[in-house]
């Protein structure tokens, strides 16, 4: 049974044309997390969320922001999609901040038209 | 920066030969995970190390914890094509973040 839920697994956007992805989890863990991953590279945290307490990385563009209204859902919104957003975006659970044992999504392939 | 380098960037060898992967650092870990990404799909858990010296075993692949916790590897007994993916270590930081390692590519041939 999938425990991180993705949706959609592909997204096609237009260029400046806002974006949301979405992140849904069964685990009940505390903490979802956001990661970008582009081709060849690690992944890359942009924020998570511990309850309701939200994280932002120091390095993530303001174009990118995220909700979470309750502990089972996370969603990802791209402002204004540029051609470099293109990527891999990954959702993670933990139980705990801090945690090494992080439950992956399938992603979402994002690409930029 | 506690920065975790992977050799060899990648690898390829055949079906039923014997493979070793590392994941290197300069920095001291609690505990370090090792997960594996297939083309197009999310990493996947395979195992966390937390003890130095510590060896774990999943089937045909052998993690091992160095002594002072600084250092990992992961050794793959004959090989299948099944095993073939991106190898991500990763370890949680000093900001409590967990860092990955850029991986080691392993592809399995037939």
């Amino acid at each position: 049974d999938a425990m991180v839920i993705q949706n959609p697994r592909y997204q096609v956007t237009q260029f400046g044309k806002p974006v949301t992805l979405s992140c849904s989890q069964t685990l009940n863990h505390n903490v979802m997390y956001w990661y970008q991953q582009k081709s060849s590279q690690a992944p890359k945290l942009l924020f998570h969320y511990y309850d309701k307490d939200f994280n932002n990385e120091a390095d993530t563009p303001d174009n990118f922001q995220s909700r979470r209204p309750n502990t089972s859902f996370c969603f990802l919104d791209i402002r204004s999609p540029g051609l470099g957003d293109a990527a891999m975006y990954l959702c993670a659970t933990s139980r705990d901040p801090g945690a090494g044992t992080q439950y992956f999504g399938p992603g979402t392939r994002l690409l930029v038209l | 920066t506690q920065l975790l380098e992977q050799s060899p960037q990648f690898l390829s060898i055949q079906e039923g030969e014997n493979l070793t992967v590392y994941c290197n650092s300069s920095s001291v870990f609690s505990s370090l995970q090792w997960y594996r990404q297939e083309p197009g799909e999310g990493p996947v858990l395979l195992v966390t190390v937390v003890t130095g010296g510590e060896v774990k075993k999943l089937k045909r692949l052998t993690f091992q914890f160095g002594d002072a916790r600084k250092d990992s590897s992961l050794h793959i007994t004959a090989a299948q094509p099944g095993d073939t993916g991106l190898y991500l270590c990763a370890g949680v930081n000093g900001n409590n973040r967990l860092a990955f390692g850029k991986g080691n590519q392993v592809v399995v041939i037939p």
